[in-house]
């Protein structure tokens, strides 16, 4: 198995409400990482965890809340979103430190 | 972190070879390049990894000079369907980093 699964596929929120986007792989990987995606615009990163443990931070809104149960699954938690936080949300996976990055194929969120 | 700098666009034709220039004028020691590939509403997909000399596999090649300042991906006889943005990225290797950032990417366009 050599896939990032993510989902949902397509999201439409409001700004009040409390939604997840969730993303499971089952290749061992103990690094998994989240992206924001603009239209147009590379892949922005926004968390990495390493062995279930937070890493980095790249500065995101505390309306972004990641969280990693267990090394397969990683889950994004969002609240109080504004409408400029629509983008495609992707996930990615590697063994560690090695190798290259595998990406689900994105949840696409638009918030209104 | 080593920063990337490519060509924001390219246009080539079915059939010929296309070759991607990619700078990253502070690379460190530790640093290896990897490419990927993306397609509209799709995550990025892994195309080729490389430190030194030249890498090829079933679909490129990539060659990185004895200084390592910069890399290039060569696409033989692109196709209709490699139309996509492509992305370098240098980052650490078996290293305790796992921040992988993206740059800005180049789209190429391959016309009939």
């Amino acid at each position: 198995d050599t896939e990032v699964t993510q989902t949902p596929k397509h999201l439409v929120m409001g700004m009040t409400n409390k939604k997840s986007l969730k993303c499971e792989q089952h290749m061992g990987h103990r690094a998994m990482y989240w992206y924001k995606q603009k239209a147009k615009k590379p892949p922005e990163l926004m968390f990495v965890y390493s062995y279930e443990k937070l890493s980095i931070n790249e500065s995101v809104p505390s309306r972004f809340s990641p969280e990693c149960p267990n090394s397969s699954l990683l889950n994004l938690h969002l609240h109080a979103l504004q409408p400029e936080d629509s983008a495609l949300y992707l996930c990615a996976s590697r063994y560690r430190g090695l190798g290259e990055l595998f990406f689900g194929e994105g949840s696409r969120l638009t918030v209104l | 972190l080593a920063k990337t700098t490519q060509p924001i666009s390219m246009d080539s034709y079915e059939g010929q070879e296309v070759n991607i220039t990619c700078s990253h004028n502070n690379i460190a020691t530790n640093d290896y390049i990897t490419w990927y590939q993306q397609f509209p509403s799709q995550g990025p997909r892994f195309i080729i990894q490389g430190y030194k000399t030249k890498v090829t596999n079933e679909v490129a090649s990539l060659f990185i000079p004895a200084d390592r300042k910069s890399s290039t991906l060569s696409l033989p006889r692109v196709s209709l369907s490699d139309t996509a943005v492509y992305y370098c990225l240098v980052g650490a290797y078996g290293g305790a980093t796992n921040k992988l950032i993206f740059g800005t990417g180049t789209l190429l366009a391959v016309q009939p």
